[in-house]
């Protein structure tokens, strides 16, 4: 099935440290979604975007729709423990639900 | 506001069942979509239903189905089941068409 390209596919950094992490996609999206996803559960929506250029913030999260509507970028600043899980990404197009997700990326965070 | 609910949260069947997994979405929302979570696939979509119309699917055999109700309560169901199909199904739930959706914790199947 089809995946975004998503990179890093893992990250290890110490608490405090920020991380970035991005997404592209060889078509366009008219809506980019960043989800957080830990063991056994469900993936939690963490910043929802829908215009080209457009930058958000959710607390330390801050994501952005790239201009080409072909990929997104997640910044994590003053990492803690609690950021530990996966990390998707998410396209969408207009009319529908459809998710086309990212391959993820794992977060950990050391003490 | 209760989030997605989905029920069971854990099965195990034997090669050759059926299953049926249920959605309850968040209140208010119309549309429901399903996804398959595996460590070789990652999160791959199965369908979509909206207003009990399935509006889109995704690359599954025909084993794999879905409907939903007149209350957006949406049930996916799974018949001769593989040793393949041992994964996490997720529902997910919107407001409306491009807005983002919520997902429910999922029903992990283990297929034995």
């Amino acid at each position: 099935g089809q995946q975004l390209n998503q990179s890093p596919q893992s990250m290890f950094i110490q608490e405090g440290e920020d991380v970035s992490m991005n997404c592209t996609s060889s078509s366009i999206f008219n809506t980019w979604l960043w989800y957080k996803q830990d063991p056994g559960e469900g993936p939690v929506l963490l910043i929802a975007l829908y215009k080209a250029g457009e930058l958000t913030s959710n607390g330390r999260l801050t994501a952005q729709f790239g201009i080409t509507r072909k990929d997104s970028f997640l910044n994590i600043s003053a990492s803690i423990p609690s950021d530990v899980g996966i990390y998707f990404c998410a396209g969408q197009r207009i009319n529908t639900d459809k998710l086309i997700f990212g391959t993820g990326t794992r977060l950990q965070v050391f003490p | 506001k209760a989030g997605v609910t989905q029920t069971p949260r854990y099965l195990i069947k034997t090669r050759g069942q059926q299953v049926t997994l249920s959605c309850s979405p968040i209140s208010g929302h119309r549309s429901v979509s399903w996804y398959q979570q595996t460590p070789g696939q990652g999160l791959q979509f199965l369908f979509e239903y909206f207003s009990e119309t399935q509006r889109n699917k995704g690359n599954f055999p025909g084993r794999f189905s879905g409907r939903q109700f007149s209350n957006s309560r949406s049930e996916m169901n799974v018949s001769t089941l593989e040793l393949g199909d041992s994964a996490l199904y997720l529902c997910a739930s919107s407001l409306a068409a491009g807005l983002g959706a919520f997902f429910g914790q999922g029903t992990r199947l283990t297929v034995v």
